[in-house]
């Protein structure tokens, strides 16, 4: 149980184009959901926490109108790229946390790799 | 505020030794202590956690942590390495499971023969 999907796995676009990546939770409901940004062989930095219905609460740095964020619904959670460029370039995690039990930690999907020419 | 410090990014073991991965934590308030595992090209996996209660913490494919207040670490350990343990470990603290977590810069476990 506990399963989070995350799509695409890998993408590769032209710079000044915009994508979207997607985390699903399969077999929960999640209220919040967190988006994470990991450079080559360092930690993962927090980006931005997401609850469903309300806005993003973004990290301190993070541009907002950069990364856009949506989490319509409980299971879906969205990270928009806009007008990506080569320093956008990066593997974006999420996770998510059950709405039925916060007590259980965040369970993690397994990753989008970003690649801006 | 909170932060951890994993000491060593890189340990390398042969296989049947001990494993042994450092975790250091600071914490203004009773943390919350995660172990996750990530394979090239994944996500994270949950080792182990601690919350309250057992300080001795055993998690998944024999992995086990050891919450210590006094010494502020939950060092990660495993009696045997196998090749399939070679991976990125991260420990991670938080002020509740509810919380959002805090990583360490991670540590590169290589196995050799």
């Amino acid at each position: 149980g506990a399963v989070v999907s995350q799509h695409p796995s890998w993408v590769i676009c032209k710079s000044g184009t915009s994508v979207k990546i997607e985390c699903r939770s399969l077999d929960f409901q999640a209220t919040t959901m967190f988006w994470y940004r990991q450079f080559p062989k360092q930690s993962l930095m927090l980006m931005a926490t997401s609850n469903e219905g309300s806005k993003a609460t973004y990290e301190q740095g993070v541009e907002k109108d950069k990364f856009l964020i949506n989490h319509a619904s409980l299971t879906l959670s969205t990270l928009t790229v806009t007008s990506a460029h080569p320093e956008d370039s990066s593997f974006y995690i999420c996770s998510a946390r059950s709405a039925a039990n916060s007590n259980q930690p965040q369970h993690f999907g397994d990753g989008t790799r970003l690649s801006i020419l | 505020a909170q932060s951890v410090t994993q000491l060593g990014s890189h340990v390398s073991v042969s296989e049947g030794a001990l494993v042994l991965l450092r975790c250091n934590y600071s914490s203004s308030v009773p943390p919350y202590l995660f172990w996750y595992v990530q394979y090239p090209n994944q996500g994270l996996q949950l080792l182990l956690k601690y919350t309250t209660g057992a300080t001795l913490v055993k998690g998944i494919n024999g992995f086990e942590a050891e919450f210590k207040k006094s010494e502020t670490s939950f060092h990660l350990t495993k009696p045997s390495a196998h090749m399939s343990d070679a991976a990125e470990y991260f420990c991670a603290v938080s002020t509740g499971t509810a919380s959002k977590l805090t990583f360490g810069t991670g540590t590169r476990l290589q196995v050799t023969l």
